[in-house]
């Protein structure tokens, strides 16, 4: 069964620092990957997508792709107490998504 | 710019009642899923659409029933509820065309639903 994996956390850094999220996803066919936020009530939200190796950078966030090792992280920089959520990564598989459990995400002030 | 709507946005029923969740998109996408998010199991697919009259199973679609007969509409019939369909439902919708079809989806607001 094709999967995802993420840490589910809760990862704890402070204001300030680099939060560093990583996943991993076993179907070596997926070409396109995402990182999603989830706020706690709420559902969840887009907030980067990657699809070829290396680096994407977005504001405070950077998105890494190594594809040999099939794994995928997420940056944040110069983190905020609003950054505290749940951060969803998912791959594609057959025009659909796969996603992980999420990895809970504590920035504190 | 109302994007993708679901309702009832919460609802309780009691076991064996028939339910059905409503998701609606401005987009004109074509693609348009449903998701139920339980803790300790993440986002599972119920099931898909990829266009009107078109529609199949996802990860988890036992006790479920779909219909697509517009483009913009995609509701979902829990038949006979059960207590284990407690859960929250996520419907979402992914552009038709290139190489995000299908998978750069964006999510409704979410229907929690209480079977009891």
């Amino acid at each position: 069964q094709k999967e995802v994996e993420q840490n589910s956390g809760p990862l704890s850094v402070p204001e300030g620092a680099i939060a560093s999220l990583n996943c991993t996803y076993s179907d070596r066919v997926s070409q396109s990957f995402f990182w999603y936020r989830q706020y706690s009530g709420k559902s969840p939200e887009l907030i980067m997508s990657i699809y070829s190796n290396g680096d994407k950078e977005d504001g405070r966030f950077t998105a890494q792709l190594n594809k040999a090792s099939q794994y995928v992280s997420l940056l944040i920089r110069d983190s905020q107490p609003s950054d505290s959520a749940t951060y969803l990564c998912a791959a594609d598989s057959s025009y659909k998504l796969i996603f992980g459990s999420g990895t809970r995400l504590l920035v504190r002030p | 710019d109302a994007g993708i709507t679901q309702s009832p946005r919460y609802k309780i029923t009691e076991t064996g009642r028939q339910v059905t969740l409503m998701c609606h998109q401005t987009w004109s996408h074509s693609y348009m899923f449903w998701y139920r998010q339980d803790l300790g199991h993440g986002l599972r697919l119920i099931y898909y659409s990829a266009a009107a009259d078109i529609t199949d199973k996802g990860e988890v679609p036992d006790g479920y029933v779909v219909s697509r007969s517009k483009t913009e509409n995609f509701p979902l019939t829990l038949e006979s509820a059960t207590r284990s369909q407690t859960s929250v439902y996520f419907c979402a919708s992914s552009e038709s065309e290139g190489r995000l079809a299908g998978v750069e989806q964006y999510f409704g607001p979410g229907t929690r639903l209480t079977v009891t």
